[in-house]
């Protein structure tokens, strides 16, 4: 039972440079999200995707993309990092879509997060 | 803008306390407000969850109280334990599953 794995734990890069967090569950969810977390905030929706193929923004979407092309994988890239985006990234997923009015049914899981930061 | 405030941003109990935090959310068509606990190192968990149609919901020791008309809602952490120590978070969703929208978070300590 891995859940929601985020890849690396942990990151520094320089102001410029580019690099993919990944992010992957095995509780074939439909639906899928980034995060980010800073200080006095709270988590800030980035991006989602409520499935392959189909993404869409989030609050705070400047300076990242992503990409859904399996129900398993929704990576998040940074293209040109700067310090701003030095912050706490928590992938998501949940199951999407069903009328079942039980608030047992689509939990948001979250996986341990990666600590990025930028020079 | 901010659609969820939550408050305080820090608070500090005895162990056996009640210690309460609060959210509010301007959006009418939420319809689903889930609270989630957050250790260091750690990825938020889900604690409780509640839907605009009941005042009250009760698991264990961990109480959310909804007042719709007021568009607020509370956590009451009762018997309050050092174990309880972490951040809490409240959230506010259109939808079961969906996006979600975050309050600021509250650094809970427990003394012993």
């Amino acid at each position: 039972n891995a859940g929601v794995t985020q890849t690396p734990k942990f990151q520094v890069l320089k102001t410029g440079q580019s690099m993919t967090l990944q992010c992957a569950q095995d509780m074939n969810h439909e639906y899928m999200s980034w995060y980010r977390q800073d200080p006095g905030m709270g988590l800030r929706l980035i991006h989602y995707s409520v499935g392959a193929g189909i993404t869409d923004q989030g609050e705070v979407p400047n300076g990242y993309n992503v990409s859904r092309s399996t129900t398993e994988d929704f990576p998040l890239r940074l293209l040109s990092a700067a310090p701003s985006q030095t912050s706490v990234y928590f992938c998501a997923s949940s199951s999407y879509g069903y009328k079942d009015m039980s608030l047992a049914k689509n939990i948001q899981y979250f996986g341990a997060g990666t600590r990025l930061s930028v020079l | 803008q901010q659609q969820v405030k939550q408050s305080p941003q820090s608070l500090i109990v005895q162990k056996g306390g009640i210690p309460i935090i609060n959210c509010a959310y301007e959006n009418t068509a939420f319809d689903y407000f889930p609270w989630y606990q957050q250790f260091p190192g750690k990825g938020p968990a889900l604690l409780i969850a509640i839907r605009p149609d009941v005042s009250e919901k009760k698991e264990g020791r961990f109480t959310i109280s909804f007042n719709k008309s007021a568009k607020q809602f509370s956590l009451h952490i009762m018997d309050s334990q050092p174990g309880d120590s972490a951040t809490y978070f409240c959230a506010a969703s259109k939808e079961q599953g969906g996006k979600l929208i975050f309050g600021q978070g509250t650094e809970l300590s427990v003394k012993p």
